[in-house]
């Protein structure tokens, strides 16, 4: 089946320009997992979405993110007056109900020129 | 807060050879240990856990172990082949209503 979706798989934008990226998760997932990996490094984790519950979003490093999930399905991270420093790899991984594993997607790619 | 530290960060070894990665985590409080690999323009993709109840895990040639007392739990690669060249990631998690901590990760290249 298909697996976890996300767009664009690659943006370029200037600084100070608003961004949005799209996870669409595997059908019927109902947690969803945003995470940002910097060139070499792990993986940070940014915001977490379970059903119908308050998101946790301790991850988020600053006011300028932020991600919302509609309808339980797709989700979007949204990062206002981009900076360099935001330059990274976005990743989304869902995971169904009484499933320990996470299924990522490829990623988005976003460099702040 | 929660935090996982993995070592090394790069790792490279002969072809055959075993490949250790080790991880600690802070939170007592964890009980799930997933190991992810990540291969170059590809997500994170899960290739063995375990859980707090069990000291030990394996599946054809990759092992984890844990050690809840010390809080380190390590991935082991037996007879490597140039396919596990990949970047690998070791995490920690509370429950399931929690967020996933991850390691920093570690490159592992398999020489020929």
């Amino acid at each position: 089946g298909a697996g976890v979706s996300q767009s664009p798989s690659n943006k370029v934008t200037e600084k100070g320009k608003d961004v949005e990226l799209r996870c669409d998760p595997i059908s019927g997932h109902t947690a969803l997992y945003w995470y940002r990996q910097s060139l070499g490094q792990g993986l940070e984790f940014l915001i977490y979405f379970q059903g119908n519950s308050a998101p946790d979003k301790s991850g988020l490093p600053s006011d300028r993110f932020s991600a919302e999930r509609t309808g339980g399905s797709v989700s979007t991270l949204t990062i206002q007056r981009t900076q360099q420093e935001d330059s990274a790899v976005y990743l989304c991984a869902s995971r169904p109900v009484g499933v320990n594993e996470q299924f990522f997607g490829p990623g988005t790619r976003l460099t702040v020129l | 807060g929660e935090n996982v530290e993995q070592h090394p960060s790069t790792l490279s070894v002969q072809e055959g050879d075993s490949a250790v990665i080790k991880c600690t985590y802070s939170d007592s409080a964890s009980n799930y240990f997933p190991w992810y690999k990540q291969e170059l323009g590809k997500g994170p993709q899960l290739i063995i856990d375990i859980r707090s109840n069990v000291g030990e895990k394996k599946d054809q040639r990759i092992a984890v172990t844990l050690n809840k007392t010390a809080k380190h739990f390590s991935l082991h690669i037996t007879e490597t082949q140039p396919e596990d060249s990949a970047v690998y990631f070791c995490a920690a998690r509370k429950s399931s209503a929690s967020k996933i901590i991850f390691g920093s990760g570690t490159r592992l290249s398999i020489r020929p």
